[in-house]
């Protein structure tokens, strides 16, 4: 199975100020197709997981501009330009090219 | 808009069965394979099964192979997972999520989840 760590697994940030998620896998997630299913979730606390960015750096629809993704093979990263308050929660990131799919442990976002 | 609704967990003894249910709704059902995700109290985000847009085509982890079974009915808009021979650890909120585009394992929309608790 692909292992997917993350670092930090919690980051404290100032309001205004950027953040930075890394994520790593133990194998290239290159697919057989081309392209590389590295997504980022967004989960609230008491609400589902969102999707913010899917394949490395497409953003979903919907998402604010100030969320980022960048990466290739086994190392990827997410950043946030400049917390907001609605910004605190856990992300994930999720590999969707060999299965069994995985998820990273999770980063906890809070504000300092 | 795509809406996902679960339903069918409960409190369950060892040994026991639950059928989980998902109902989908404002997109073509059949057009885009599906999965379940759980995540165990506190705890982060488990992968457990897919299938494809006809039903035709399964996965499953590891941990729920030969005890869950994947299906779904696209006459009824409707995702299944039936769990046998639950366990404790098989305690966690159920999530049904889409697929953003078929085969690729980007999940575009979620569910609120269902719960199941596994105790005796």
């Amino acid at each position: 199975d692909i292992v997917m760590t993350q670092t930090p697994l919690s980051s404290p940030v100032t309001l205004g100020q950027p953040a930075s998620i890394s994520c790593r896998s133990s194998q290239n997630l290159v697919h057989s197709d081309g392209n590389t299913y590295l997504s980022w979730l967004q989960q609230r606390p008491g609400q589902p997981p969102r999707l913010l960015i899917y394949k490395i750096s497409n953003r979903f629809s919907g998402v604010p501009d100030r969320f980022s993704g960048s990466g290739a093979g086994t190392d990827f990263t997410l950043k946030i330009s400049r917390v907001e308050a609605e910004d605190v929660g856990v992300y994930y990131c999720m590999q969707g090219t060999q299965f069994p799919y995985t998820f990273g442990q999770g980063t906890k976002l809070v504000i300092k | 808009e795509v809406q996902l609704l679960e339903s069918g967990g409960g409190l369950v003894q060892p040994g026991g069965s639950l059928r989980l249910s998902c109902a989908a709704s404002g997109f073509i059902f059949s057009s885009y394979d599906m999965n379940w995700v759980r995540q165990a109290p506190g705890r982060g985000l488990e992968w457990v099964s897919r299938i494809s847009g006809s039903g035709n085509t399964t996965y499953y982890a590891d941990s729920v192979k030969g005890r869950f079974t994947i299906a779904r009915d696209n006459s009824k808009n409707t995702l299944y997972l039936q769990v046998n021979s639950l366990r404790a650890d098989d305690t966690a909120l159920y999530y049904c999520a889409k697929d953003r585009t078929p085969g690729a394992g980007n999940f575009d929309c979620w569910g609120q989840g269902t719960l199941v608790t596994v105790s005796s």
